[in-house]
């Protein structure tokens, strides 16, 4: 099955830097890759996703980059703010293989300072 | 509507009891989904409905059971549960057996006494 590697688990950042959160993946068939923003007590929030197709999304000061050669995946945030303070998880599925789960990296904990 | 939604938000339960979690969209999505998960932790996929058929059954204990009703409805009932069984336990669907565009619901916060 996947197994989806999630880098660093902890993230501090002065307000206003950029964020940077990595994760690899093992299966070469897996095609589609979320993140996902979750505050404390709430769901899982879609914040972007990209597919294999592209090797880069961006959404304002959001950004993923994917490198299927290497399988690996990164989110990238900039002139971040207190409000991005929270949990991401990445994940990866291959839906081309009928309906599926996605796996999720055990997630980053990005804390913005002040 | 564009949302999945959880009852109840909270359940206290002891181990001897029943009880059911329910889960609701009407977005049209074909394929839904339960996810368990535990404090400081990604969530952790427990079944899948594909079409109204369970297509995924992470080997989870017989104590868990699901049941699709119809393509709208989802539901996991729940017995003879223990302690460690408590998390929150997430429903979530998606346009299709594709996979693409999950919409997650805010989950049920179980504690099992």
């Amino acid at each position: 099955g996947e197994n989806v590697e999630q880098h660093p688990s902890t993230l501090s950042v002065q307000e206003g830097d950029s964020a940077v959160i990595k994760c690899t993946y093992s299966d070469s068939a897996s095609n589609y890759f979320p993140w996902y923003k979750q505050e404390l007590g709430k769901r899982p929030q879609l914040i972007i996703d990209i597919r294999s197709n592209v090797g880069e999304k961006k959404d304002q000061r959001i950004a993923v980059t994917l490198n299927k050669t290497a399988k690996h995946f990164s989110l990238h945030i900039t002139e971040t703010q207190p409000e991005d303070s929270a949990v991401y998880f990445c994940a990866a599925s291959n839906p081309g293989g009928g309906a599926d789960g996605l796996t999720f990296g055990k997630g980053t904990h990005l804390i913005i300072q002040p | 509507d564009t949302e999945v939604t959880q009852t109840p938000k909270h359940l206290v339960m002891g181990m001897t009891n029943k009880k059911s979690l329910k889960c609701e969209q009407h977005m049209g999505h074909r394929a839904m989904y339960w996810y368990k998960q535990k404090a400081k932790k990604p969530p952790e996929l427990m079944f899948v409905y594909s079409y109204e058929k369970l297509s995924i059954n992470e080997s989870v204990p017989s104590r868990f059971s699901p049941e699709c009703p119809n393509s709208s409805l989802l539901n996991l009932h729940l017995h003879a549960l223990q302690p460690e069984d408590s998390a929150l336990y997430l429903c979530a669907s998606s346009p299709s057996d594709r996979g693409y565009g999950y919409t997650f619901g805010s989950g049920t916060r179980l504690t099992v006494v």
